[in-house]
């Protein structure tokens, strides 16, 4: 089975909460991790990555924070809004000298946002 | 992502039709990648090249051929396309020696 996996399939929050959507890694290889936002009729689209020498990293309204420990990475939207609902995908990688190509993505988590 | 492009966007064939997907990008990326997506399976990736002399199987190869006709374009063939191969397929490419791969809008093909 896949090495990447996700804690929840759905969520539901409310226009203007804060969303948070978890994913559990099982290579303690990987070094690389992405989230992914896929609107419905869209290829995915980059959100934010992480390197395993940091634990946090913040971009515009997203952060993501990663576990090593626990091999669990969360994405956290700030102020949800419509806009966000989408499927949201984490991947991940693992270096094998600079050349690996391969990202494993998990399976999605359904983010819907109630106005 | 208007720079990776994927034509058609739809297509529906018939049992034993041999079928090419095609993908454009004006990123100026050596890496290219063909990946499909099924509900429930996540992306599973079916080929993928690191320039226009490179070719390499994904973990689902097996009924796909592909053809880096240029260092922007991959194009996807489905030889004798069967039913089971319906799903969205997704066009990808990276920078040589980085990791984060920008996907194109997807084609989806249903196999009748």
């Amino acid at each position: 089975g896949e090495s990447v996996g996700l804690h929840l399939p759905t969520l539901s929050v409310q226009e203007g909460d804060n969303s948070i959507i978890n994913c559990a890694y099982s290579n303690s290889a990987s070094d690389y991790f992405i989230w992914y936002k896929q609107e419905s009729g869209k290829g995915p689209q980059f959100i934010i990555d992480i390197r395993s020498n940091m634990d946090k990293r913040q971009g515009q309204r997203v952060t993501v924070l990663l576990n090593k420990t626990v091999k669990h990475l969360s994405l956290q939207i700030a102020a949800t809004q419509p806009g966000d609902s989408a499927v949201y995908f984490c991947a991940e990688n693992i270096d094998s000298g600079g050349s690996n190509y391969k990202l494993t993505f998990g399976k999605g988590t359904l983010l819907t946002v109630n106005p | 992502d208007a720079d990776v492009t994927q034509t058609p966007r739809n297509r529906i064939t018939k049992t034993g039709k041999r079928i090419m997907l095609e993908c454009s990008q004006t990123k100026g990326h050596d890496r290219m990648y063909w990946y499909r997506q099924d509900p429930g399976l996540g992306l599973r990736l079916i080929y993928y090249s690191f320039d226009v002399k490179d070719i390499n199987k994904g973990e689902i190869s097996d009924g796909y051929s592909v053809s880096r006709q240029a260092q922007a374009k991959f194009s996807l063939s489905l030889e004798s396309a069967i039913p089971n191969q319906t799903a969205l397929y997704f066009c990808a490419t990276s920078a040589q020696k980085t990791d984060t791969q920008y996907f194109g809008p997807g084609t989806r093909l249903t196999v009748l």
